[in-house]
């Protein structure tokens, strides 16, 4: 199957900082990137979706200056969560379709888990 | 919007059991995924399967899309198997709609 890479796998930052985290399509290119977060014993809860060389849309209730997301190239989307504040701990999983029309199934990075002290 | 459902929630069994996962959907949908988190977090694709059956070692999977309903078998259990099992469904804009899980631990 296609394989998509996240880094950093771990970060711990201090209150007020900010992280970026890279999710890449490593054997196939996507115009298209799911950015979610997960809390501990939940399910998945997409934040927004990465469009290459557009825009992103975000979900309702996800605060798009605080979670920055830039799909520079076919293979390339970040997610910066800036000034960070503990209550962004958590755990964010990008993902990536691969396949064409309705036929996509989709490809999970290993995710990162981000500390804010 | 469409919505998902696991059942069941929780599954503890002995190593060597068989088990059965099901994952119901309100509506129709494109496609379907079966996933295991790890308990590193690590999602891994188990079946892509919109409808039909298929199979993969000790796992296999149906979906009856006319009857909304897909099913996850895990036959001879093993500890390895333990984690978190998700169902998701996309309808048709990309978007994954998932299911609350299903965690099974497997006992030795």
């Amino acid at each position: 199957g296609a394989v998509v890479s996240q880094h950093p796998s771990w970060v711990i930052c201090k209150s007020g900082t900010s992280v970026k985290i890279e999710c890449r399509s490593l054997d196939f290119q996507a115009t298209t990137m799911f950015w979610y977060r997960q809390f501990p014993k939940k399910s998945l809860m997409l934040m927004a979706t990465s469009n290459e060389g557009s825009k992103a849309t975000y979900e309702q209730g996800v605060e798009k200056d605080k979670f920055l997301i830039n799909h520079a190239s076919l293979t390339l989307s970040t997610l910066t969560v800036t000034s960070a504040h503990p209550e962004d701990s958590s755990f964010y999983i990008c993902s990536a379709p691969a396949g064409t029309g309705v036929l996509n199934e989709q490809f999970f990075g290993p995710g990162t888990r981000l500390t804010v002290l | 919007g469409i919505q998902v459902e696991q059942s069941p929630p929780d599954l503890i069994l002995q190593e060597g059991a068989n088990s059965t996962l099901r994952c119901n959907f309100s509506d129709s949908v494109n496609n379907l995924q079966w996933f295991h988190q790890n308990p590193w977090g690590q999602l891994i694709n188990l079946f892509y399967i919109p409808s039909g059956t298929k199979q993969n070692g000790r796992l296999s999977a149906t979906t009856v899309a006319t009857e909304r309903y897909s099913l996850l078998y895990i036959s001879s259990s093993q500890t390895t198997d333990s984690g978190v099992y998700f169902c998701a469904v996309d309808d048709s804009n990309y978007q994954l709609i998932w299911g609350a899980g299903t965690k099974l631990i497997i006992k030795p």
